[in-house]
């Protein structure tokens, strides 16, 4: 079984719709990361979690972490977001990675 | 804002040869990490490195792998005797403080082909 597990796995919108990426873990966390890959490759970290909420312009990360699981949320998405969202728990000094969201806005 | 830098952006290299890929971290930041994802595969974390050693590494980083901070700015991951199934995407990250506390900073990694 995968420790982490990202739902789903492909996400096609329409400019404007607002998204939501899932990921549920398995194992217990210091803390979890959202990631962001681009088409040529180069990765950027969102956010780091380890309770509650955070914002970041149009980006919302949420953590429960009795349930072991964490959204990303994505209003009026844009073209521009289209990337591949990774989830990534920090195990002290490892981090698991979850296959990724690849996410496709259309205009 | 800061970046973390990773030379050479892409490196072709025959299989058997031995590969150095660099990395420059952030300059306040003391973890220091390699990632690699093979095409079309997950992420996956190599090894971390603190205070001059290794500090945690994966099945994956066997003896054909090495890390070092040879100065004050560089770390490097040597690979030797590369294998064609070494072909990956190979990522340094690095953070100020252990993970859980402050956020990773990813370079924008190294493509490695063997041939």
């Amino acid at each position: 079984k995968n420790e982490v597990e990202q739902s789903p796995q492909n996400l096609t919108a329409q400019e404007g719709e607002f998204i939501t990426i899932n990921c549920s873990y398995s194992v217990g966390i210091s803390a979890l990361h959202w990631l962001q890959q681009h088409p040529g490759g180069g990765i950027v970290s969102l956010f780091m979690l380890s309770s509650g909420k955070k914002k970041h312009g149009r980006l919302i990360a949420t953590i429960n972490i009795q349930e072991k699981h964490s959204s990303l949320h994505i209003t009026a998405s844009h073209p521009r977001d289209s990337a591949v969202y990774i989830c990534a728990v920090n195990l002290v000094d490892d981090m698991r990675f979850g296959a990724g969201t690849r996410l496709t806005v259309k205009p | 804002e800061p970046e973390v830098t990773q030379t050479p952006s892409h490196q072709v290299t025959q299989m058997g040869q031995e590969v150095i890929l660099r990395c420059v971290p952030i300059s306040n930041h003391l973890y220091f990490y390699w990632y690699r994802q093979i095409l079309g595969q997950k992420v996956e974390f190599l090894v971390s490195f603190y205070n001059n050693e290794i500090s945690e590494k994966s099945e994956i980083f066997d003896d054909q792998f090495s890390v070092e901070r040879p100065d004050g700015s560089n770390f490097t991951l040597k690979i030797r005797s590369t294998k064609l199934e070494d072909s990956a995407m190979y990522f340094c990250a690095s953070s100020r403080l252990q993970g859980a506390v402050s956020g990773y900073t990813f370079g924008s990694g190294t493509r490695l082909t063997v041939v």
